[in-house]
């Protein structure tokens, strides 16, 4: 069993849906918590970083964590075709060390 | 702010042959830069630990005369790919932590022939 999992989609959505996101994990030292946008052949980019259970927005993105049920998620409110991309859940322990899902291919059709 | 920078962006090299990697951080400093490798349609897999004036320390299956790391200043971090076969062609990321959140580059897209 993988440290994370995240389902790899594909995905697609109309533009303006709401994309939704998510991941589970099983190692309960994971405290801090990240989402990442990754273009095609590209670094990744840090779109939302939490470190407790509840929720967090910012713009157009939600970020909630549920320790409890070791699950996080993330929502894309107003999609646009810009946002189209692969989308990777990843997460540490004091360490910094970040485990990574596979990653989720999206697509928002115009 | 916080950018990393990678250097080259894209290399081919003979199997054999060894590649170095840059990895510098370009307006901060960075204690502490982690070495990723990220194969076609997989997720990013966490290589090694690079602490500045100190050793790398590697996660468990890579190896470490294989994957030289360098950490030489707060700035610039090195990864040395030697002797290289193609297996090792891969896209090779790192990051660099600062105020807690790791900064990633652009990575470096290796291909070995």
């Amino acid at each position: 069993q993988k440290e994370v999992e995240q389902d790899p989609g594909p995905l697609s959505v109309p533009e303006g849906a709401i994309v939704s996101l998510n991941c589970t994990y099983s190692n309960s030292a994971f405290q801090y918590f990240m989402w990442y946008r990754q273009y095609s052949r590209k670094g990744p980019e840090l779109l939302m970083y939490t470190y407790s259970s509840g929720n967090k927005e910012d713009g157009r993105f939600t970020a909630q964590v549920d320790k409890s049920s070791k699950y996080i998620s993330l929502f894309i409110r107003d999609s646009q075709p810009s946002d189209s991309a692969t989308y990777l859940c990843a997460m540490s322990g004091n360490d910094y060390k970040l485990s990574f899902g596979a990653g989720t291919t999206v697509t928002v059709r115009a | 702010g916080a950018v990393v920078s990678q250097h080259p962006s894209w290399v081919i090299c003979k199997s054999g042959t060894s590649v170095k990697i840059e990895c510098r951080s370009l307006d901060f400093q960075a204690t502490t830069m982690f070495w990723y490798r990220q194969f076609p349609k997989q997720s990013l897999m966490l290589m090694a630990t690079s602490n500045e004036g100190s050793k790398a320390t590697y996660e468990q299956g890579v190896e470490k005369d294989k994957f030289l790391i360098n950490h030489a200043s707060l700035t610039l971090s090195t990864l040395t790919v030697t002797s290289a076969h193609p297996e090792d062609s891969s896209f090779y990321i790192c990051s660099a932590l600062y105020m807690g959140e790791q900064y990633f580059g652009p990575g470096t897209r290796l291909t070995v022939t």
